[in-house]
């Protein structure tokens, strides 16, 4: 069975720090990796993925992760924090789990505080 | 663009008491997935859809029902309320094995 991990649930930065956000997934089969960004009261949304192909993917608002199959990771990473940047952010995956049937995941997800 | 719709956006249920969360999408998507969401606890399944008329439970099915007649509509039904159904529910759409898109969400408060 996959499962999602995010270590650390509130992580704090200053404005202008590098923002790295730790996801590691546990899959028998390569999954597809999600990160989405939650702002307070508001849905999820889609900050980038990775399918197949480039294992260095680029997201909306400067947002970025790299795929690492050797360490089963998946790191969001911003190199300067914005005061906007300040959510939940969210790491999914989705495993081929039998038929036609695919599931997605969610970790339990890690808070974003930017301080000024 | 309406993308996935839910109702209502709040509401306050006595123990007990039964109801239909709603939620549509119009971008022809075949998978559907209803989430709970409690702090601290990220998303978690309660029942996903592959297609009208196949349903299929998550983690946390307990106390849920659902249907899916159309490839449009999903409902979530609650029956006999309790307290630790409190929680924001989150609806879902995706393409197979693709990103999903989310609607806004329904706080549900059970009292």
């Amino acid at each position: 069975a996959q499962s999602v991990t995010q270590l650390g649930s509130h992580v704090s930065v200053s404005e202008g720090a590098l923002v790295l956000l730790r996801c590691n997934y546990s899959s028998s089969v390569p999954p597809y990796l999600f990160w989405y960004v939650q702002y307070p009261n508001q849905g999820l949304q889609l900050l980038l993925k990775y399918t197949t192909g480039a294992t260095l993917v680029k997201g909306i608002n400067g947002f970025e992760a790299e795929f690492k199959k050797s360490e089963t990771s998946f790191h969001l990473t911003k190199p300067s924090a914005h005061m906007s940047d300040a959510a939940e952010y969210f790491c999914a995956v989705s495993v081929y789990s039998g038929g036609s049937n695919y599931k997605l995941t969610f970790g339990k997800g890690t808070l974003l505080t930017v301080n000024p | 663009n309406a993308g996935v719709t839910q109702t209502p956006k709040f509401r306050i249920l006595k123990i007990g008491q039964s109801m239909t969360l709603q939620c549509a999408q119009d971008m022809n998507h075949n998978y559907m997935y209803w989430y709970r969401q409690d702090p601290g606890m990220g998303l978690k399944l309660i029942y996903y859809s592959v297609g009208a008329g196949i349903t299929d439970k998550g983690e946390v099915p307990n106390g849920y029902n659902v249907s899916r007649s159309t490839t449009e509509d999903f409902p979530l039904r609650l029956e006999l309320a309790a307290p630790s159904q409190t929680s924001v529910y989150f609806c879902a759409s995706s393409r197979m094995n693709t990103e999903a898109f989310f609607g806004q969400g329904t706080r549900l408060t059970v009292v």
